[in-house]
């Protein structure tokens, strides 16, 4: 079936380096992919998305792009603050969202 | 507009007890779903809903039910808890478009220890 790989984390950063979390797929046809973040006590928010092959998604720094050749959506920001420590969720549209396992990425001052 | 309204937030529970965990949206959804959330396992669809009467199973439905008689609810039944059912559990909501979920909701979660 369909389903989505990230990296294992914890992760951790100091402040203005640069994220890469990665995200590859296996899926029958061209699901949507998104990206979705947890912060500390919350439940998970949409962060980004797309749609179809060569997309950009981005929001707040981040971005990703749907690479159907490779089936990833790696998720990058260039320059992390300290309130982007979180938990970070990859996953894939198969009619219900599939989740990754989260990458906790922790961001130091 | 309260988007997705989860009760209890905590809620502790001997092995053997059964309870009911509620979900309510306000934004005409058709789809609702309970995700359970554990640690170094991400999170695992339970039970998912496309509309009124209509439910499925996900990846790990043993243990709990569902039922959807209206669009605004989907609560999730816990028939008799046991110590693997601690965990934090989450209701999510969305329109349904040509590939399925547009954007997931989530609520706040429920934070559940069975002892």
């Amino acid at each position: 079936g369909n389903s989505v790989t990230q990296m294992e984390g914890p992760v951790t950063l100091s402040e203005e380096a640069f994220l890469t979390i990665n995200c590859t797929y296996t899926a029958t046809g061209y699901p949507s992919l998104f990206w979705y973040v947890q912060y500390p006590g919350e439940g998970l928010q949409l962060l980004l998305k797309a749609t179809k092959a060569d997309d950009k998604g981005s929001n707040k720094g981040f971005e990703a792009t749907y690479r159907k050749e490779t089936t990833s959506f790696h998720l990058e920001k260039g320059s992390v603050q300290v309130s982007d420590s979180a938990v970070y969720f990859c996953a894939l549209n198969d009619y219900k969202l599939s989740f990754g396992a989260g990458t906790t990425v922790t961001v130091r001052a | 507009n309260a988007g997705v309204t989860q009760t209890p937030k905590f809620q502790v529970l001997k092995t053997g007890q059964s309870m009911t965990l509620q979900c309510a949206q306000d934004m005409n959804h058709e789809y609702m779903s309970w995700y359970r959330q554990d640690p170094g396992m991400g999170l695992r669809l339970i039970h998912y809903s496309v509309g009124a009467g209509i439910t499925d199973q996900g990846e790990v439905p043993n243990g709990y039910n569902v039922s959807r008689s209206t669009t605004e609810d989907f609560p999730l039944r816990l028939l008799s808890a046991a110590p693997s059912q601690t965990s934090v559990y989450f209701c999510a909501s969305s329109r349904l478009r040509g590939q399925g979920v547009e954007k997931l909701f989530f609520g706040s979660g429920t934070q559940l220890s069975v002892l």
